[in-house]
């Protein structure tokens, strides 16, 4: 079973609205979680970073939001634009014993942002 | 794309065939790994690197080789292709261990076809 869950798995907003993806995960011990955006074709590209002492990390008009005791986080996209539609990846890291911490993915929001 | 090329960007190959993908970085950093995605999945890790000849198991890594013989050049081998290898390959580079807080750049990725 997936520890990264992602929801909505798809969803259609108009230009200009808010909309909020998110993000509800089991990994432990946690020790920090990403948000990705992913244009089709492309890689994966970095919109925040949090460790489980920031509660709130704004990138432009994306605010992502992180409740380490309910492991639950959110993405804000405020005044949605055409460049929005993409993929959202939700991505939880651990602690480890290794010298290399598992990452774990979410299997991505798929936003489509209409004129 | 973060200094990161992938080659090729598109194959088609036929069961049974050995397939070498390559991630080529400029930017000198220590780690660097190779990611599969599939539809309705996460990014799953196949093999990564902690440096030249260094190297470990992801969790999908049955029915692959990796190999690091420069710091920036990082191969991917199919020894011999199945179709649950067809998929969207992505290199990623980071320069520490993915549970310190830095972060992974991804490459375009390579679309795999095996028939």
């Amino acid at each position: 079973k997936n520890q990264v869950e992602q929801s909505p798995q798809s969803l259609i907003i108009l230009e200009g609205k808010n909309c909020t993806l998110q993000c509800n995960y089991t990994v432990s011990p946690f020790s920090n979680l990403r948000w990705y955006k992913q244009d089709t074709g492309r890689g994966p590209v970095s919109l925040t970073i949090m460790t489980f002492s920031e509660n709130t990390k704004s990138n432009g008009r994306y605010t992502a939001t992180l409740d380490a005791d309910t492991k639950q986080s959110s993405l804000h996209i405020t005044a949605s634009q055409l460049s929005d539609s993409a993929s959202y990846i939700c991505v939880v890291s651990s602690i480890s014993t290794d010298s290399w911490g598992k990452l774990q993915f979410g299997a991505g929001t798929q936003v489509v942002v209409t004129p | 794309d973060a200094g990161i090329t992938q080659s090729p960007r598109h194959k088609v190959t036929e069961t049974g065939t050995p397939v070498t993908l390559r991630c080529h970085q400029t930017e000198n950093h220590r780690y660097m790994y190779w990611y599969r995605q599939d539809p309705g999945h996460g990014l799953r890790l196949i093999h990564y690197s902690y440096g030249v000849k260094d190297t470990d198991k992801g969790e999908v890594s049955d029915g692959y080789s990796v190999s690091r013989s420069k710091t920036e050049d990082f191969l991917l081998t199919l020894e011999s292709a199945t179709s649950s290898q067809t998929s969207v390959y992505f290199c990623a580079i980071s320069e520490s261990g993915g549970w310190v807080l830095h972060e992974q750049f991804f490459g375009p990725g390579t679309r795999l076809t095996v028939l």
